[in-house]
């Protein structure tokens, strides 16, 4: 089955600054590939999606880029604000026949 | 409003006790799953369906049962074989399979 690897950990940035989190997939079949972010005592929301006919995906602060070769999506925050930590997730499937796979989590940290 | 709702929000049982965790979804779609998620795991899948009356087992579906009479409800019950049943517990929903999951606002369930 697909297996998702998601680095790091945690991340600790100063507002202003960029965010990048690293996932990487085991299955060259699966085709999308969603984020989301988890506030302390919440449900996950999803923040921003790719499938694999495209390579890079932008909304406002945020963005994924996806390498189909290598394997590897990652998510890019631009202009950081406090209000940006919280734990991020990255996941990958195969639309319409499984489920979501998700990464372990990324706790972002923004400081002011 | 459209959305998926979980109740309740705490619960607290003791132990050898079976406690069903409440999840209702009114956004017409027609899978839902549970997910378990414990401090550093991110989410583990316990159960999921796609239609009314079918569910299946997830990664971890151990000590867990549910059922899925009517499209908007998937409740789970945690049974008293489930060995380490503490833990914050989620249900989503989406259109279609493994495609845009929306996520209640979790059940913290602790067992005593």
């Amino acid at each position: 089955g697909e297996n998702v690897e998601q680095h790091p950990s945690t991340l600790s940035v100063q507002e202003g600054d960029s965010a990048v989190i690293k996932c990487t997939y085991s299955d060259s079949a699966s085709n999308y590939f969603p984020w989301y972010k988890q506030e302390l005592g919440k449900g996950p929301q999803l923040i921003i999606d790719i499938r694999s006919n495209v390579g890079e995906k932008k909304d406002q602060r945020i963005a994924v880029t996806l390498n189909k070769t290598a394997k590897h999506f990652s998510l890019h925050i631009t202009e950081t604000q406090p209000e940006d930590s919280a734990v991020y997730f990255c996941a990958a499937s195969l639309v319409g026949y499984s489920t979501l796979t998700f990464g372990k989590g990324t706790m972002l940290l923004v400081s002011p | 409003d459209g959305g998926i709702t979980q109740s309740p929000k705490y619960l607290f049982r003791k132990e050898g006790q079976n406690v069903t965790l409440s999840c209702e979804q009114n956004l017409n779609h027609d899978a839902m799953y549970w997910y378990r998620q414990d401090p550093g795991q991110g989410l583990r899948l316990i159960y999921y369906s796609q239609i009314v009356n079918d569910f299946q087992k997830g990664d971890i579906a151990e000590g867990y049962s549910v059922s899925r009479e009517k499209k908007e409800s998937f409740p789970l019950t945690v049974t008293s074989a489930q060995k380490n049943p503490t833990a914050f517990y989620l249900c989503a929903c989406s259109k279609e399979a493994a495609y845009e999951q929306y996520f209640g606002p979790g059940t913290r369930l602790t067992v005593t």
